[in-house]
């Protein structure tokens, strides 16, 4: 299986300020074929599901703002979120769809400082 | 815009068998992969499998032995079925569609208990 890891576990950020969430695989989750990596990043607030934000490493969803942006390839990657609003508070999740069985990382909580 | 329904009994005995089922509503469900994925309470997210046109399933290793999901294209829902449950399986459990997870239900929570 492919591990996923993300930090740090939690995070305090100023409103305004950027926030950098971290993720990490045990293995490549590049596609040669598509030179695309088969990683997203789904933000999840208290009694809902888990929302899509980027797919691909790097295609943001429709709909979501562009202060959200992910990068990175193979094994490193990032989702960054420019300008911290208050609504931004939230656990984020990073997925890998390269091979089964899918795996998520243990999630990053952030929160306002 | 497409989207998921979950339905289940929401308490089920230690032992016995969950069946959960996925509504799809504003999109047929041919052309895509449709999984379940699960959360325990205060916990992180567990893929449980996938399923593409009936006849392709893909299971998590750690749970294959005790899961099957299937599609009834005629009323346009896919389900899952997990066997001899354990205080262990107790999770909401969220049907998706494709393999980065675009659209979720909103969840319906199953709780194992005697």
């Amino acid at each position: 299986d492919i591990v996923m890891t993300q930090f740090p576990d939690s995070l305090a950020v100023s409103l305004g300020e950027r926030a950098t969430i971290n993720c990490r695989s045990s293995q490549t989750v590049l596609s040669r074929s598509l030179n695309k990596s088969h990683l997203a990043w789904f933000q999840q607030k208290p009694g809902q599901p888990p929302h899509l934000l980027i797919s691909w490493a790097s295609t943001r969803e429709s709909g979501v703002p562009d202060r959200f942006s992910g990068s990175g390839s193979g094994t490193d990657f990032t989702l960054s979120i420019s300008s911290l609003q208050a609504e931004d508070v939230a656990v984020y999740y990073c997925q890998q769809y390269y091979s089964t069985p899918y795996t998520f990382g243990q999630g990053t909580k952030l929160e306002i400082k | 815009q497409v989207q998921l329904q979950e339905s289940g009994p929401g308490l089920v005995k230690p032992s016995e068998t969950v069946s959960l089922t996925c509504t799809i509503s504003g999109g047929p469900i041919s052309d895509y992969y449709w999984g379940w994925i699960r959360q325990p309470p205060g916990k992180g997210l567990e893929w449980i499998g996938y399923i593409f046109l009936s006849d392709t399933t893909h299971y998590n290793p750690s749970l294959k032995s005790r899961i099957t999901i299937s599609v009834d294209g005629s009323k346009n829902q896919f389900s899952l079925k997990l066997s001899d449950v354990t205080a262990a399986d107790t999770a909401v459990y969220y049907c998706t569609r494709r393999g980065y997870n675009d659209v979720w239900g909103r969840g319906t929570l199953v709780t194992v208990s005697s």
